[in-house]
């Protein structure tokens, strides 16, 4: 346990339905990151909040995702209208300042 | 940006030694991380790097040249359960995200 923690561990959707995502990071780390991995590939990033701020998102995500940090504390990561290629795994990761990131166990979504 | 590559996969014997290679190229560079990622499983820390040189700990050691943009983890005495995927990831500049590679998955033989 590395002490994020992330909610659902799994998730089973339509298409076409909303799903959202909880991330609880260490708390004195004031980074959060969102990763999404798929089967054999590495993490790729999706975006990161310093604090509350939600300082750069990748070009990977389109109109339908949206994430939140709201008071600098949990994040939240929200895909509407879910598509068969959102299936994936999405880590959560947390840190300090230049210091190694820690990862929760990530929520499996499945989109059928 | 930044473009990180390391092998596929790799197979040893238990009790061998392993060498995963990574080479990256990146507009701007705050240091170099390993992971190691048990299938199902959230990545896990295993080094940091940000000055050239060898950095060692314990069955596991990490490399990194900065002028030549690559790095090695060096795993020794192989155990069956170091079977697992194993993520370079630089950081930028800015210090500010990781980017990760596409691992090297290693199977460990009996």
């Amino acid at each position: 346990d590395t002490g994020v923690s992330q909610d659902p561990r799994h998730k089973i959707t339509k298409r076409g339905q909303n799903v959202t995502f909880r991330c609880d990071p260490i708390s004195e780390h004031n980074r959060l990151y969102w990763y999404r991995q798929t089967l054999g590939q590495g993490p790729e990033f999706l975006t990161y909040f310093q604090n509350e701020a939600q300082l750069e998102k990748s070009r990977l995500l389109s109109d339908r995702f949206s994430a939140e940090r709201p008071k600098g504390s949990f994040s939240t990561l929200e895909i509407q209208r879910t598509e068969q290629g959102d299936s994936a795994m999405y880590l959560c990761a947390s840190t300090r300042r230049d210091t190694e990131a820690f990862f929760g166990q990530g929520t499996r979504l499945t989109v059928v | 940006g930044q473009n990180i590559d390391q092998p596929t996969e790799m197979t040893a014997t238990e009790g061998a030694i392993v060498q995963i290679n990574c080479t990256y190229q990146t507009s701007g560079f705050n240091g170099l991380f390993w992971y190691q990622q048990h299938a199902g499983e959230a990545p896990t820390f295993l080094s940091y790097n940000v000055l050239d040189g060898l950095e060692e700990k314990g069955r596991f050691s990490s490399f990194l040249s900065r002028s030549k943009g690559y790095s090695y983890l060096l795993l020794k005495e192989l155990q069956m359960k170091d079977s697992a995927s194993y993520l370079c990831a630089s950081v930028g500049a800015a210090g500010n995200k990781l980017t990760f590679g596409g691992g090297t998955r290693v199977l460990v033989k009996p």
